[in-house]
């Protein structure tokens, strides 16, 4: 079974431009989730996703950041216009619905804004 | 979700049992216990989750005590390639639609050779 995977790894943009992160969940999982960690900060909850609708998204930032999940399968996380503060790593996680195991991540986007 | 506590930093001697333990005094009787660890540059990997009574599965052994406010998550037989941030979370079990992970610091875990 593939795993939740993201694309790109790296990331490099200035600021003011605009950068897409896509996520793939695992085939299946209907919860979609991103978090992200800012430079020597703590794991962050951005949106939850169930299938193609937002169940959460009291942990996004601000509205530079527009997430979307279009037919319920993989989702894209833009960033627009990219800030120096957006600079981090971003996570996507995934789960079933019934599923006591919790969340399985991907391996994150590097983001860097100069 | 109630608030965890944990060492910040931990060591190992490789081959040895690493026990990291982890505080959750507030926590709410349907919450539970998991336990999620990330090794450098990768994302963050289940290990294990428990209610009441310990757990054990092929990564490791959970252990929470009877009043439920502290567990321990033991690692039996520590390899270098354990060493990473281990995080304590506590959240509701929602088998309807899932809840967020609320990460803390964690404890970084350094197994020695």
């Amino acid at each position: 079974e593939a795993g939740v995977t993201q694309f790109p790894s790296h990331s490099v943009i200035e600021k003011g431009q605009t950068v897409t992160l896509r996520c793939d969940p695992i085939s299946g999982h209907d919860n979609l989730y991103w978090y992200r960690r800012v430079m020597g900060k703590e794991i962050k909850f951005l949106l939850h996703f169930v299938k193609e609708s937002k169940q959460d998204e009291s942990g996004m930032p601000n509205n530079r950041f527009l997430a979307e999940r279009t037919g319920g399968t993989y989702s894209t996380l833009k960033v627009q216009p990219a800030e120096l503060e957006d600079s981090g790593v971003y996570f996507c996680a995934s789960s079933q619905v019934l599923q006591a195991q919790g969340q399985f991540f991907g391996p994150g986007t590097r983001l860097t804004v100069l | 979700d109630a608030k965890t506590t944990q060492p910040t930093s931990m060591d190992c001697a490789e081959g040895r049992a690493a026990n990291l333990p982890c505080n959750h005094s507030t926590i709410s009787g349907n919450e539970y216990v998991y336990w999620y660890r990330q090794i450098h540059s990768q994302g963050p990997q289940y290990i294990i989750h428990g209610l009441k009574n310990n757990e054990t599965n092929e990564m490791a052994s959970l252990i929470i005590t009877e009043d439920r406010k502290s567990s321990t998550l033991i690692l039996p037989h520590a390899t270098l390639r354990d060493t990473a941030v281990y995080y304590c979370i506590v959240r509701v079990a929602n088998y309807n639609a899932g809840n967020m992970l609320t990460f803390g610091g964690g404890t970084r875990l350094m197994v020695k050779p």
